[in-house]
């Protein structure tokens, strides 16, 4: 099945900058790329996605850029606030398939 | 977008007994999948159940272990048979709903 790599493993901002969370894959026939924040004692919530017709999708302060050559897709939070704080996941699957999730990355954001 | 209702949302067991996680739908899919999570790791796929044909299982997991069910395209059961503290962890369901994967709440288990 597919490989997902998702560095860096934990993450520490402070309040009002940015973060940038990055993800490899390794099946080329993966073409949908969804994010996933999961708060304590909570199941994943979907916050963005891309498909692989698309290199860059921006939502408000959320973006998520792909490079399908290079295999790997990227998640910007620009302006973080503390509530931006949580675990998340990068995932990637072929459509409507079985999907494999990053290894996660904790996000700390410093008030 | 589809809402998946997971129940039970937790369950404290016993070691050699089996616990059933039911999922339920509110629309039509085709895939359902189920996940493992243990403490402070990420999702692991167990299975993924279609519809009127047998559950296709991830390396490391196996069907005696870890029983399901998909009787129609709304419902689906994960058992977790034979428990150990090992199988602690927190077991989720999903389905592709067309726009994307829909999780339901999780069921945390503990075997004591």
């Amino acid at each position: 099945g597919e490989n997902v790599e998702q560095h860096p493993s934990t993450l520490s901002v402070q309040e009002g900058d940015s973060a940038v969370i990055k993800c490899t894959y390794s099946d080329s026939a993966s073409n949908y790329f969804p994010w996933y924040k999961q708060e304590l004692g909570k199941g994943p919530q979907l916050i963005i996605d891309i498909r692989s017709n698309v290199g860059e999708k921006k939502d408000q302060r959320i973006a998520v850029t792909l490079n399908k050559t290079a295999k790997h897709f990227s998640l910007h939070i620009t302006e973080t606030q503390p509530e931006d704080s949580a675990v998340y996941f990068c995932a990637a699957s072929y459509e409507g398939n079985q999907f494999y999730f990053g290894t996660g990355t904790s996000l700390t954001v410093i008030p | 977008s589809a809402v998946i209702s997971q129940k039970p949302s937790r369950d404290i067991c016993q070691r050699g007994t089996s616990l059933t996680i039911q999922c339920q739908v509110d629309s039509q899919v085709t895939m359902m999948f189920w996940y493992r999570q243990q403490p402070g790791q990420s999702l692991t796929l167990i299975a993924t159940a279609n519809q009127g044909s047998e559950a296709t299982y991830e390396s490391g997991f196996v069907i005696d272990k870890f029983p399901i069910s998909r009787p129609n395209l709304t419902f689906s059961t994960l058992t977790v048979s034979n428990m150990s503290p090992e199988d602690s962890s927190i077991y989720l369901c999903s389905a592709w709903t067309g726009a994307g994967y829909t999780f339901g709440s999780g069921t945390r288990l503990t075997v004591v």
